[in-house]
């Protein structure tokens, strides 16, 4: 079974620019949460989806924003760029979220740097 | 406020030595743990979990460890191999705050030959 891919994989941006990507999650899973790594303040949780629908929010300005397929695929936005957006992206999937819990497997990271 | 913690930064061991990476967490209601490894240029890799419910779970030369009474968190790596290099992160989640990861800042482990 195929993990979880991401695309694209690195991407150069401007200030001021935006940028979307692109998450496809294991085939069956459902639920496709985003977070964002930076070294200075580690893996932080962006938001997730689940059937179309935002389940979870973190802490994160309206700038990022998100999306979520029927066939479960999912898309995260970010406007009007900022230097400090510069991180890797990380997507995970999981089998279903309804109350419990399920492994998240991550994909290998969309790399954004903004200049 | 949540926050998952690591005691060290960076852990170097022997080939063949066994490896302890700890982790505090403050969140009494975080009831799944899970241990990730991320590897260089890669997403983190699931390692092994344990609930709430549980002190102790064995994987393939792994073993997670919980004490829920100091809010503590331990992975053990049995006969480490250099492929075991890589950082560590601890993640715990609280069932009914969704499927919302909070990770400790990792350890990195560095295997010496």
């Amino acid at each position: 079974k195929a993990g979880v891919t991401q695309t694209p994989r690195y991407l150069i941006k401007t200030r001021g620019q935006q940028v979307t990507l692109s998450c496809s999650p294991i085939s069956g899973h459902r639920s496709v949460s985003w977070y964002q790594q930076t070294p200075g303040q580690g893996l932080q949780f962006l938001f997730e989806y689940f059937s179309e629908t935002q389940r979870n929010k973190g802490n994160f300005p309206g700038r990022f924003s998100g999306r979520q397929f029927s066939n479960s695929r999912s898309e995260m936005n970010v406007s009007t760029l900022e230097l400090g957006d510069s991180a890797l992206y990380l997507c995970a999937s999981s089998r279903e979220s309804r109350g419990d819990v399920d492994t998240q497997y991550f994909g290998p990271g969309t790399r954004l740097t903004v200049l | 406020g949540e926050s998952v913690g690591l005691h060290l930064p960076t852990l170097s061991v022997q080939e063949g030595d066994n490896s302890i990476i700890n982790c505090a967490y403050s969140n009494s209601a975080s009831d799944y743990f899970i241990w990730y490894k991320q590897e260089s240029g890669k997403g983190p890799q699931f390692i092994i979990d344990i609930r709430s419910n549980m002190d102790k779970r064995q994987g393939q030369r792994v073993t997670v460890l919980l004490n829920k009474t100091v809010k503590h968190l331990s992975l053990q790596i049995a006969a480490t191999q250099p492929g075991d290099s890589a950082v560590y992160f601890c993640a715990e989640i609280h069932t009914g705050g969704g499927n919302k990861l909070t990770f400790g800042t990792g350890t990195q482990l560095k295997v010496e030959l």
